[in-house]
């Protein structure tokens, strides 16, 4: 499978617990976007790397949020002390620098805070 | 700042007929893409249709297709002989190109229901 890959693809946690989602992008591809996803809604961006470099952060992305992408090739994002509000879908996108080149998307990481 | 109104919630369309999803856009960029993406209840975001601002033609890749009309700000999308398979929330999306970061911003999503 040559696609984007996102573990776990399900997490339920408890208030205040820490998480973490990995991503791994399609190999030649660059850069790396994380999106936030609530229910009915569409994706919204939090933030994203061009190789190891994170280059722009949503005011989405509080303190609580923390990405890495230490090597250029997979990134993980970690939530503190998780809250209620966080539950969502985190989805991980890939793509080539360019104009107009296409971002590929992973299965997302659907994460429920109890 | 970029805004993508999709002002469908849900549709219905009848299985071997066309649909028409609408979308509009505000952006102050002069140079900017326009995506739409399925998302089917597994959850991954599935690439359809891409539009330049400065194409000249109206994009196509295979049953879809994308009706632009820049001065009216729209990219609607246009699904001819509907399968039962292409029920799924569709997303209408945007980014400027001359924004070093390329990331999307989306609409808030149709979603559509194909019937036998």
């Amino acid at each position: 499978d040559t696609g984007v890959s996102q573990n776990p693809r399900h997490k339920i946690t408890k208030r205040g617990q820490n998480v973490t989602f990995r991503c791994d992008p399609i190999s030649e591809h660059n850069r790396l976007y994380w999106y936030r996803q609530t229910l009915g809604q569409g994706p919204e961006f939090l933030t994203y790397f061009q190789n190891e470099a994170q280059l722009e952060k949503s005011r989405l992305l509080s303190d609580r949020f923390s990405a890495e992408r230490p090597k250029g090739s997979f990134s993980t994002l970690e939530i503190q002390r998780t809250e209620q509000g966080d539950s969502a879908m985190y989805l991980c996108a890939s793509s080539l620098n360019g104009r107009g080149a296409e971002a590929f998307f992973g299965q997302g990481t659907r994460l429920t805070v109890v | 700042a970029q805004k993508i109104t999709q002002t469908q919630p849900g549709m219905f369309v009848q299985e071997k007929e066309a649909v028409t999803l609408d979308c509009t856009y505000d952006t102050s960029d002069q140079s900017y893409g326009l995506f739409w993406y399925k998302q089917p209840s597994s959850g991954e975001m599935i690439f359809l249709i891409y539009q330049g601002s400065y194409d000249e033609q109206n994009a196509t890749e295979g049953r879809y297709s994308l009706n632009f009309q820049k001065a009216r700000k729209s990219a609607n999308l246009v699904i001819s002989a509907s399968q039962l398979g292409d029920s799924a929330m569709y997303f209408c999306a945007m980014r400027g190109l001359n924004n070093a970061g390329n990331m999307l911003t989306f609409g808030g999503g149709t979603r559509l229901m194909v019937k036998p």
